[in-house]
């Protein structure tokens, strides 16, 4: 079975300064992807950023960032130089390969306030 | 195309009445899901589409509730007999089949069952 565990019911980070958000993963799977999710008080959920399990480098989408570590199955998002509007709840998912039916498995979310 | 529309965005109903919600998927994504999210929960996975095909349903998804996609476009799920346990938002998204393509999703759909 896979699942998407997610540690940190809610952080807080200073305006202008990065924050880690943390993310691990269990899954037999042999291939698999991952996936960010930022999901606003408006309940819309928006993609940010996806690293496949091949993938030999960290995935990176403007000032998003994927730290990806295989071996320990974490898959943590940096958010570099954070702004007002990245307040929001922040959900880590993994699609598997088996099956092909492309559902994503979620994490429970991580409330993110970013102060002035 | 403006993404993933859902109609309504909110629904309250008495408890026992049935509903019925509707989603337009962007119109060449092949794949169509509906999740359920819980308060401060992640969403959970209940059916999905693909083309007018339904290729799975979660244990999540009693006999009370029926999901269609005719003609392969938009979908609808119906809950029949609401209970307050069904109080969610009901999300739906989208995608092209390619493994390493995101889902998009629409606004949801906040159910609230009284």
């Amino acid at each position: 079975a896979q699942k998407i565990t997610q540690t940190q019911p809610g952080m807080f980070v200073q305006e202008k300064e990065a924050v880690t958000l943390d993310c691990t993963y269990d899954t037999s799977d042999p291939s698999y992807g991952l996936f960010w999710y930022k999901q606003p008080s408006s309940g819309e959920m928006i993609f940010l950023i996806y690293q496949g399990s091949y993938d030999q480098q960290n995935a990176t989408e403007g000032r998003y960032s994927l730290n990806f570590q295989k071996a320990r199955k974490s898959a943590n998002l940096v958010i570099s130089a954070s702004q007002l509007g990245d307040s929001a709840m922040y959900f880590c998912a993994m699609r598997g390969v088996s099956g092909n039916t492309g559902k994503l498995i979620f994490g429970q979310g991580t409330t993110l306030q970013v102060k002035p | 195309d403006t993404g993933v529309s859902q109609d309504p965005r909110h629904k309250i109903t008495k408890r026992g009445q049935n509903v019925t919600f509707r989603c337009d998927p962007i119109s060449e994504h092949n794949r169509l899901y509906w999740y359920r999210q819980t308060l401060g929960q992640g969403p959970e996975f209940l059916t999905y589409f693909q083309n007018e095909a339904q290729l799975e349903k979660s244990r999540l998804l009693s006999d009370r509730f029926s999901a269609e996609r005719p003609k392969g476009s938009f979908s609808t799920l119906e809950i029949q007999r609401t209970e307050q346990g069904d109080s969610a938002m009901y999300l739906c998204a989208s995608s092209l089949i390619a493994e390493n393509t995101e889902a998009f999703f629409g606004q949801g759909t906040r159910l609230t069952v009284v």
